[in-house]
């Protein structure tokens, strides 16, 4: 079945880049996403991309995507304290009558040390 | 007002009582989830509604039933709670193809059981 991996912890300094990595095993996911966690409260869509793209960049965020590999980064510039947070990977359920759910990886709880 | 909202939002109750988690949502979606999340387990799907008569079950539905009462409510019922259903509890909408073609889910804020 569908899988989708990432590490459980990340620990950086205020001001570093984070990078925190996923796998998926879906090769026909139409979108790959990053949803952010911040503690106390539900997921929230944070970014996304679309399956023909390689990069997309938000301000301090940078998603690369490798199909051939499928492999999934999400890249946090100039890292503050309040990207405290667990982030999920997610990929699209593409077959059958669950078309279009979700399959979330397990998080990244990402700490920030001042 | 919050778009999802889910109540109660904790709750401890003891081995073999049935308990009740409701969402309701103001986003008019017609998709609906119930998801549990578990420490190094990340979100596991319940299940989930398509529409009003449109009800499936998720990854992990035993021990689990679900109420699909109107577009914008989805309740959640354990029967007979035992203590591995600890946990923290999700509900989260979508409206597939609604504003571009990728399926992005609005959860609401969580409930925390307790089973004794």
């Amino acid at each position: 079945g569908e899988d989708v991996e990432q590490s459980l912890f990340l620990s950086v300094r205020e001001g570093d880049s984070s990078v925190i990595n996923c796998t998926y095993t879906d090769s026909s996911s139409t979108y790959l996403y990053w949803y952010k966690q911040e503690p106390g409260a539900g997921l929230q869509l944070l970014t996304y991309i679309f399956s023909n793209m390689d990069m997309k960049q938000d301000q301090r965020l940078t998603v690369l995507l490798n199909k051939k590999d499928k492999h999934l980064s999400l890249r946090i510039a100039d890292t503050q304290t309040g990207d405290s947070a667990i982030y999920f990977c997610a990929e699209t359920e593409n077959y059958g009558g669950s078309q279009g759910n979700l399959i979330f990886g397990k998080g990244t709880k990402l700490s920030v040390k001042p | 007002d919050a778009d999802v909202t889910q109540t109660p939002r904790n709750r401890i109750t003891k081995t073999g009582k049935r308990i009740m988690l409701e969402c309701s949502q103001t986003k008019g979606h017609d998709r609906m989830y119930w998801y549990r999340q578990d420490p190094g387990l990340g979100l596991r799907l319940i299940y989930y509604s398509f529409d009003v008569k449109d009800i499936n079950k998720g990854e992990i539905s035993d021990g689990y039933s679900v109420s699909r009462q109107a577009q914008a409510k989805f309740s959640l019922s354990l029967e007979s709670a035992i203590p591995n259903q600890t946990a923290l509890y999700f509900c989260a909408t979508s409206d597939l193809g609604a504003g571009g073609p990728h399926n992005e889910q609005f959860f609401g804020p969580g409930t925390r059981l307790t089973v004794l």
